[in-house]
């Protein structure tokens, strides 16, 4: 089968540093996507790792760990328009499509 | 200029209803797909298309059925819509030759409202 765990809902800090992070079951492993949500918008994209180790984006990076399961995503020097929801996705068997995660709501706090 | 185009953008119907959400993209991809998205749900494929010729249900097909009328345009009805169909849906697109092979590009957002 295939699943996603991420936390519902976390909060930070204007300045701060903040992981998310994300667990997953898939047979067949082809990659892992985070996407930032913003309320009542579109998803859109943020990273992808196939590899494991850490990909680093500016004030974003992401981690995969493919023996474990496990990815993170990582971000530094929280700005309140950080405060968006944080999907956690991966292709599903023969890549038709990709299956989400229901997402991390992250609040910044002043 | 935007991507991916979804109108409307809101829409409040009445229970019975036949509703048409339209998609259409310019960006060349041969993939689309439609979602809908309820909270504490997170996105959940309806159907996909992997040409104009290629339909193909997806985790909740029930009560929804498309179009590919051109391999820019994909269309979603709701036959006879009824409550629970009251969601966020979003039209997606891909190309496995572009960005990260699986990488969708998603549209604005329906919100659709049944009463």
């Amino acid at each position: 089968g295939q699943n996603i765990d991420q936390p519902t809902e976390m909060t930070a800090t204007e300045g701060a540093i903040v992981q998310i992070n994300c667990t997953y079951q898939t047979s067949g492993f082809n990659g892992l996507f985070w996407y930032q949500q913003h309320a009542g918008e579109a998803p859109t994209f943020l990273s992808y790792n196939v590899l494991d180790g850490l990909e680093e984006k500016g004030r974003f990076s992401s981690f995969l760990s493919r023996s474990k399961g496990y990815s993170y995503l990582l971000l530094k020097e929280l700005q309140m328009k950080d405060s968006a929801s944080y999907l956690c996705a991966f292709p599903t068997s023969g890549a038709n499509n990709l299956f989400f995660g229901t997402g991390t709501r992250l609040t910044v706090i002043p | 200029d935007a991507d991916v185009t979804q109108t409307p953008r809101n829409r409040i119907t009445k229970t019975g209803k036949r509703i048409m959400l339209e998609c259409s993209q310019t960006k060349g991809h041969d993939r689309m797909y439609w979602y809908r998205q309820d909270p504490g749900l997170g996105l959940r494929l309806i159907y996909y298309s992997f040409d104009v010729k290629d339909i193909n249900k997806g985790e909740i097909s029930d009560g929804y059925s498309v179009s590919r009328q051109a391999q820019a345009k994909f269309s979603l009805s709701l036959e006879s819509a009824i409550p629970n169909q009251t969601a966020l849906y979003f039209c997606a697109t891909s190309d496995l030759g572009q960005g990260h092979g699986n990488e969708q590009f998603f549209g604005p957002g329906t919100r659709l409202t049944v009463l």
